[in-house]
C-alpha cells in the first residue's frame, strides 16, 4: 500500500462547477499535510497547508480527518486556470520529509 | 527573490553515460532536497541537505548516484553510468530550515532522457 493515496482523476468539469478531491495516507504519525499544484511540465508550488480544523483561501477548502488518515481538497466555482495536477502531500517525522501522494488531475472546460 | 534554479533543464544522453545536475537554492535556505519525479507519480525524495550535510539519502541509489553540496549553497546530482530506467525529471527544492512548517520551494527541474 502507497502511503499517501489520491483519487486516480482525470476529473474532467465545467467552469463554476464544484470539485473535492480525497486523499488518504498510511502513517499515522504523519505531523503536517499539504495540498501542492502542479501545472503540465511545471514545478510543483504550495497551494496551501492542512490544519487540523480545516482551513478555507477564497475558493479552496482543505479538511484533514486524523482518526480516518484523510484529506480533503474543495475547490469551489471552478476556474479555466485551475487546470493542473493537484498533489497531497503528507510530512512524516519531524523533519520536513514530505511524501506525496501520485496527483490528481483537473481539467476546468468552458 | 530569485527562485531556485537548475540546469540543464533538458539532457538527452545513450545509457552508459554519466551525466550530472546542478541547482542553486534560494539565497538563505539552508535545507536543500534532490526529488526524483516520474511520469503520472509524485516526486519521492533522493537526498537531504542540511548545509553540507547529507542527513537524509536512504533513497539514493548509491551505486551509480552520488550528490555533493561542498559549500552548503549550491548542489551537484551525478548519475554515472546512466541506465534507460533513470529516465525522469530531477527536481530541486529548498527551504530556509527543516522544521516541520518550511515550506519547500522546488526548481523547474531537469528533464532526462537516457536512450
Amino acid at each position: 500500500r502507497k502511503e499517501v493515496e489520491q483519487d486516480p482523476g482525470p476529473f474532467n468539469v465545467p467552469e463554476g462547477a464544484t470539485v473535492a478531491f480525497n486523499c488518504t495516507y498510511s502513517n499515522s504519525a504523519s505531523q503536517s499535510f499539504f495540498w501542492y499544484r502542479q501545472d503540465c511540465r511545471k514545478e510543483p508550488k504550495l497551494l496551501m497547508s492542512v490544519y487540523s480544523s480545516g482551513n478555507e483561501d477564497g475558493r479552496f477548502t482543505a479538511q484533514l480527518n486524523r482518526a480516518s488518515q484523510y484529506i480533503s481538497l474543495l475547490i469551489r466555482d471552478s476556474k479555466l486556470s485551475d487546470s493542473a495536477t493537484y498533489l497531497c502531500v503528507v510530512n512524516v517525522g519531524g523533519y520536513n520529509k514530505l511524501i506525496f501522494g501520485a496527483g490528481t488531475r483537473l481539467a476546468v472546460h468552458p | 527573490e530569485a527562485g531556485v534554479v537548475q540546469s540543464p533543464r533538458y539532457k538527452i544522453i545513450e545509457k552508459k553515460q554519466p551525466v550530472a545536475f546542478w541547482c542553486n537554492p534560494i539565497s538563505g535556505h539552508n535545507t536543500l532536497y534532490w526529488y526524483l519525479q516520474n511520469l503520472g507519480q509524485g516526486p519521492e525524495l533522493l537526498i537531504r541537505y542540511e548545509n553540507e550535510e547529507a542527513v537524509d539519502d536512504s533513497q539514493l541509489p548509491k551505486d551509480r548516484f552520488s550528490a555533493e553540496r561542498l559549500k552548503g549553497v549550491d548542489s551537484t546530482l551525478k548519475i554515472q553510468p546512466a541506465e534507460l530506467g533513470d529516465s525522469a525529471v530531477y527536481l530541486c527544492a529548498s527551504s530556509r530550515g527543516a522544521g516541520n512548517y518550511n515550506e519547500q520551494f522546488f526548481g523547474p527541474g531537469t528533464r532526462l532522457t537516457v536512450l
